[in-house]
C-alpha cells in the first residue's frame, strides 16, 4: 500500500539533545513538508521540499534542519536551538498544488 | 502576511444537530482544501474547491467557496458521533502558491 511512514511515533528528549524524525513516502510525490501542531494553533509549516536536493524554510524553521537526498525521504532534525520543541510533528507529501497526504505523526516530548 | 482565520474554535452539538465552520482569508485564494483530524490521529484530506462560488457535497457534508475566493464553509447536516474531530481549512495563496492552514474547529457531538 502507498503511503507515508513516520517514525518514531513517540520520542522523549533531554534538553540540549538533537533528535531526528524520519519520514518516508512511496507515493512518488515530488513535494514533501514538515508541520508542527500545537493545541489550538493549527498546523505551522517548518520546512518544505519540492524536489530532491532542494528545500525551503517555512514559517517556523528556526531550530530545525532537514535534508532531501532521496525523493522518498525527508528527515527532520530538531536541534537543541529549538526553544520549545515539545509538539506533534506531521510529515506530508503531495503532487505540487494538490492535496496533502499526512503521516501518522511523531509526538516529541522534552523532559 | 497572509492569514486564514477559522471560526469557531470549538463547537459542541447534540447528535442530529447541524454544524458549520467558516474560513476567511485576508487575500484571494487560488483554491481551498478541507481536512479532518480525528482525536489522536492525523489530518485526512476531504475536498478541494477551486472555482468561485463552487459548492460540493459529500453525503451530509456541504462545502462552499465564496464568490470572491476569500472565504469558505463546511456544513454538516444531522451530525453523528462519527463526525467528532477537528476540521481544518487550508487556503492556497493566489500570489505565492503557499498553503496556509486555519486554526481548526474542534467538533464534539453528544449522543
Amino acid at each position: 500500500d502507498g503511503g507515508i511512514t513516520q517514525s518514531p511515533k513517540y520520542l522523549f528528549r533531554k534538553e540540549g539533545q538533537n533528535v531526528t524524525l524520519s519520514c518516508e513516502q512511496n507515493l512518488n510525490h515530488d513535494a514533501m513538508y514538515w508541520y508542527r501542531q500545537d493545541p489550538g494553533q493549527g498546523l505551522r509549516l517548518i520546512y518544505y521540499s519540492q524536489i530532491v536536493n532542494d528545500f525551503q524554510k517555512g514559517d517556523i524553521a528556526e531550530g530545525y534542519s532537514v535534508s532531501r537526498e532521496k525523493k522518498e525521504s525527508f528527515p527532520l532534525t530538531v536541534t537543541s536551538a529549538q526553544k520549545n520543541p515539545t509538539a506533534f510533528y506531521l510529515c506530508a507529501s503531495s503532487i505540487y498544488t494538490g492535496e496533502l497526504f499526512f503521516g501518522e505523526g511523531s509526538r516529541l516530548t522534552v523532559l | 502576511g497572509q492569514q486564514v482565520m477559522q471560526i469557531p474554535q470549538y463547537q459542541h452539538v447534540q447528535e442530529g444537530e447541524d454544524f458549520t465552520t467558516y474560513c476567511n482569508s485576508s487575500t484571494t485564494l487560488s483554491n481551498i482544501q478541507w481536512y479532518k483530524q480525528r482525536p489522536g490521529g492525523h489530518p485526512v484530506f476531504l475536498i478541494q474547491l477551486v472555482k468561485s462560488g463552487e459548492v460540493k457535497k459529500q453525503k451530509r457534508l456541504t462545502f462552499q467557496f465564496g464568490e470572491a475566493k476569500k472565504n469558505s464553509s463546511l456544513h454538516i447536516t444531522a451530525t453523528q458521533t462519527t463526525d467528532v474531530g477537528t476540521y481544518f481549512c487550508a487556503g492556497r495563496s493566489g500570489n505565492t502558491g503557499k498553503l496556509i492552514f486555519g486554526q481548526g474547529t474542534t467538533l464534539q457531538v453528544k449522543p
